[in-house]
């Protein structure tokens, strides 16, 4: 079967640094997404990976690695407002998204 | 304001009455999908479309409905809905595909079924 897994909570301190993991075993891949999701509000894009590597954005950065079915989401200087879960999602070879079940990041003062 | 829209944010109904959640965008989009999503358990996608009069089940299809007669709309319909249909339900819309980057996604419904 088709599976991503991303801890289920994370806790940081404002104004430090967070890695959130995921891993992934689908049958084929065609790219990997990070998308954020504040309580009960819709998720948003943030990210997308294709080939291995780091993308850069601003204070987020994601990182795919595709022969160890392996990616991270990356956030510096964290702000209380970063407080959201993170969605990891990948496409698999039919480009179906397979969902994670997200990560929950409480940012503490 | 490029948008999706849903309708309506929250409704509490009761088993077997039919309802249905209406979703819109403006952005001239030609893939159109629903999904559920569940505390501990990642979005599922329940239906898709990726052009008028052209939709597709996804992985949890069972007891919904969808119809794509315009491009801006795609109404999820349950017919009779059960108690295991509680859900938060999100419409999303990309321009080609899930593969062209990124999807945007309506407010959301939180639908309640007692």
């Amino acid at each position: 079967g088709q599976n991503i897994d991303q801890p289920t909570e994370m806790t940081a301190t404002e104004g430090a640094i967070v890695q959130i993991n995921c891993t992934y075993q689908t049958s084929g891949f065609n790219g990997l997404f990070w998308y954020q999701q504040h309580a009960g509000e819709a998720p948003t894009f943030l990210s997308y990976n294709v080939l291995d590597g780091l993308e850069e954005k601003g204070r987020f950065s994601s990182f795919l690695s595709r022969s160890k079915g392996y990616s991270y989401l990356l956030l510096k200087e964290l702000q209380m407002k970063d407080s959201a879960s993170y969605l990891c999602a990948v496409l698999d070879s039919n480009y179906q998204l397979i969902w994670g079940a997200g990560t929950k990041l409480i940012i503490k003062p | 304001e490029a948008q999706v829209t849903q309708n309506p944010r929250y409704l509490i109904t009761v088993t077997g009455k039919k309802l249905t959640v209406t979703c819109s965008q403006n952005m001239n989009h030609e893939y159109m999908s629903w999904y559920r999503q569940d505390p501990g358990l990642g979005l599922r996608q329940i239906y898709y479309s990726m052009n008028v009069e052209v939709t597709d089940k996804g992985d949890v299809p069972e007891g919904y409905k969808v119809s794509r007669k315009e491009k801006r709309n795609f109404p999820l319909i349950l017919e009779s809905p059960s108690p295991n249909q509680t859900s938060l339900y999100f419409c999303a819309s990309s321009q080609e595909g899930p593969s062209s980057y990124e999807q945007y996604f309506g407010p959301g419904t939180r639908l309640t079924v007692t």
